[in-house]
């Protein structure tokens, strides 16, 4: 199935250290969704986003909707240990199914 | 807390049997669910759109005869893996859309391992 392009694959950083990750694709979407996954667990949404160019906070995460609609990122700033984890975007085109195209994934690890 | 429920939450069996998984929206009515697998260290795969009161809608590739879902209410989903095979062990995930918003979310996933 259709996946959109998400990097980095994986960051390995210090406590306190800002993390920047993002997602493209060759697809418009209407939203951009960013969730988080522990192990073991489904993925929790972090933050949505609904228009081009929109720029949203949500505690320490920002998270931006591309100009082009084909493209967002995901800030997190002063990590602390219990940001690690697996973070996906998402894409949604819309209509009638409201399906979900997800990202790769961007493995974090964050050293105390 | 969580607010789709997702059940078991891991299950062994032999192959050859059936296992069947519960998603279930707690507070509020989903008229659309969703079924994902998730292999080790891979991204989210969707299986089929959970239509309540119809027929599912499965993605290319994904056998409507051996994933068996029923969405008999808005607030239930269940995915029936049928005649597992070891090749069928995965991590599968449900979501739930709140309507008149268009957001999924998600259910902590059932881990199935077939023998």
């Amino acid at each position: 199935g259709q996946q959109l392009n998400q990097s980095p694959q994986s960051m390995f950083i210090q406590e306190g250290e800002d993390v920047s990750m993002n997602c493209t694709s060759s697809s418009i979407f209407n939203t951009w969704l960013w969730y988080k996954q522990d192990p073991g667990e489904g993925p929790v949404l972090l933050i949505a986003l609904y228009k081009a160019g929109e720029l949203t906070s949500n505690g320490r995460l920002t998270a931006q909707f591309g100009i082009t609609r084909k493209d967002s990122f995901l800030n997190i700033s002063a990590s602390i240990p219990s940001d690690v984890g697996i973070y996906f975007c998402a894409g949604q085109s819309g209509g009638a199914t409201n399906k979900l195209i997800f990202g790769t994934g961007t493995l974090l690890a964050v050293q105390p | 807390g969580a607010v789709v429920s997702q059940h078991p939450s891991r299950v062994i069996c032999k192959s050859g049997t059936s296992v069947k998984i519960e998603c279930r929206s707690l507070d509020f009515q989903a008229t659309t669910m969703f079924w994902y697998r998730q292999f080790p260290k891979q991204s989210l795969m969707l299986m089929a759109t959970s239509n309540e009161g119809s027929k599912a809608t499965y993605e290319q590739g994904v056998e409507k005869d051996k994933f068996l879902i029923n969405h008999a209410s808005l607030t239930l989903s269940t995915l029936t893996v049928t005649s597992a095979h070891p090749e069928d062990s995965s991590f599968y995930i449900c979501s739930a859309t709140r309507q008149g918003t268009g957001i999924q979310y998600f259910g902590a996933g059932t881990r199935l391992s077939v023998l």
